[in-house]
């Protein structure tokens, strides 16, 4: 799987949209953009993914650039709930069984009034 | 609808000591991830269980074994104990069957301490 690259940590004031930034510049054809979120001491949770192009749901919006060297993670309107560390994960969707997740150190968004 | 769930969601062994942890799936799935979460750093791939069978392993010591019953919940054994094995344990949860990727659904954690 390709490996990711994010900043260590990010600031956002609630209310505002917060845009995390991922580098994936060895990505591979067949391998979709993955993006989880950990809220301290819980277990990781999903928000999005997508393979070439844009897609939106009711958590955030994730924008590939057309060569899908590097995407964003948007949130919309950040709230202090938001506060988490952020994960961009790379891999191939194999058929059968899901691959494995290889999780990076992400980043750290920090949502402040 | 209930979501992974996890136990014990907290325990303390000692070195040389054995330890199983226990995850039941999300409702709806029948693939079990197993992940080791250290303090500071991001989860890693222990190993994945589907139908039963071992699929894949991440790098770590055949001390880590699991196992996956009929009804899709799953066990986690680790022998010999290290202190270095202090971690939170995560099972994640998703649907195995063909064709494109599947999000994985995060239990709460085990978090094992070994003195």
């Amino acid at each position: 799987d390709a490996k990711t690259t994010q900043p260590t940590s990010m600031d956002c004031a609630e209310g505002r949209a917060a845009n995390l930034p991922c580098n994936h510049s060895t990505i591979s054809g067949n391998e979709y953009v993955y993006w989880y979120r950990q809220i301290h001491s819980q277990g990781p949770q999903y928000i999005i993914h997508g393979l070439k192009n844009n897609e939106t749901n009711e958590m955030a919006s994730l924008i590939i650039t057309e060569d899908r060297k590097s995407s964003t993670l948007i949130l919309p309107h950040a709230t202090l709930r938001d506060t988490a560390v952020y994960y961009c994960i790379v891999r191939v969707g194999h058929t059968g069984t899901a691959s494995k997740l290889t999780f990076g150190t992400g980043t750290r968004l920090q949502v402040t009034l | 609808d209930a979501g992974v769930t996890q136990s014990p969601t907290h325990l303390i062994k000692t070195r040389g000591q054995q330890v199983t942890l226990r995850c039941s799936p999300k409702s709806g799935h029948d693939t079990v991830s197993w992940y080791q979460q250290a303090l500071g750093q991001g989860p890693q791939f222990i190993f994945q269980y589907y139908e039963e069978e071992e699929r894949q392993r991440g790098n770590f010591p055949d001390r880590f074994s699991g196992h996956q019953f009929p009804n899709y919940s799953s066990e986690l054994n680790v022998n010999a104990l290290l202190l270095g094995d202090s971690a939170l344990y995560l099972c994640a949860s998703s649907v195995g069957v063909a064709g494109g990727p599947h999000e994985q659904y995060f239990g709460p954690g085990t978090r094992l301490t070994v003195t």
